[in-house]
């Protein structure tokens, strides 16, 4: 019973690097998100998905990019990474709108 | 507009004792409400959450939470805490008219530490 796996669980890039971090889920569900979480911030909205090719922008979407080809991956991308971008990120999915969110265990990305 | 506050950014009770994290919220509409609890190293994990129906709601390893609408409160509690609730507390409010997950606020957290 998998849920929501995120890879890599680590990553350091140096400024100015791109990579993808992967999101896969097994739940068959509508909605997958994007957070990055911050010490005293919270989790912030970074792009979301309400299903395969329709995204949208959340509150801090510069920097990064999506796509949904299929339910199951929601790839996040990091153009060209700035220390900024250091912190722990995490992708989350959801049956429906309201429904719950089930959350994968994060990847910690430090630019350096 | 919709916003959620966590009262306290820290929390400290002794092995036993009763726990009370603060959550109040504002929102145009009738609101659907959630505790999300977050070990170390880990992701978020739903506590409880409240949709319109009974206002009083029980959620997993004994924590409960009342939705208070005359006061716009939505505290979560636990009668004893035990060492293995030690984490972190995030409360979340999402309209209740069908939108997305982009309709989602994340209050920014109260970390729970329990003393032996």
């Amino acid at each position: 019973n998998a849920g929501v796996t995120q890879t890599p669980k680590f990553q350091v890039l140096k400024t100015g690097q791109s990579m993808t971090l992967q999101c896969a889920q097994d739940m068959n569900h509508e909605y997958m998100s994007w957070y990055r979480q911050d010490p005293g911030m919270g989790l912030r909205l970074i792009h979301y998905s309400v299903g395969a090719g329709i995204t949208d922008q959340g509150e801090v979407p510069n920097g990064y990019n999506v796509s949904r080809s299929t339910t199951e991956d929601f790839p996040l991308r990091l153009l060209s990474a700035a220390p900024s971008q250091t912190s722990v990120y995490f992708c989350a999915s959801s049956a429906h709108a309201i429904s719950p969110l089930h959350f994968g265990n994060g990847t910690r990305l430090t630019v350096t | 507009a919709q916003s959620v506050t966590q009262l306290d950014s820290h929390v400290s009770v002794s092995e036993g004792t009763p726990v009370l994290l603060r959550c109040n919220y504002s929102s145009s509409y009738s609101p659907s409400l959630f505790w999300y609890v977050q070990h170390p190293n880990k992701g978020l994990q739903l506590l409880l959450k409240y949709t319109s129906a009974a206002t009083l709601v029980k959620g997993i390893n004994g924590f409960e939470a009342e939705f208070k609408k005359s006061e716009t409160s939505f505290h979560l509690t636990k009668p004893s805490a035990h060492m293995s609730d030690a984490a972190e507390y995030f409360c979340v409010v999402s309209m209740n008219y069908g939108g997305s997950q982009g309709n989602l606020i994340f209050g920014k957290g109260t970390k729970l530490s329990v003393k032996p």
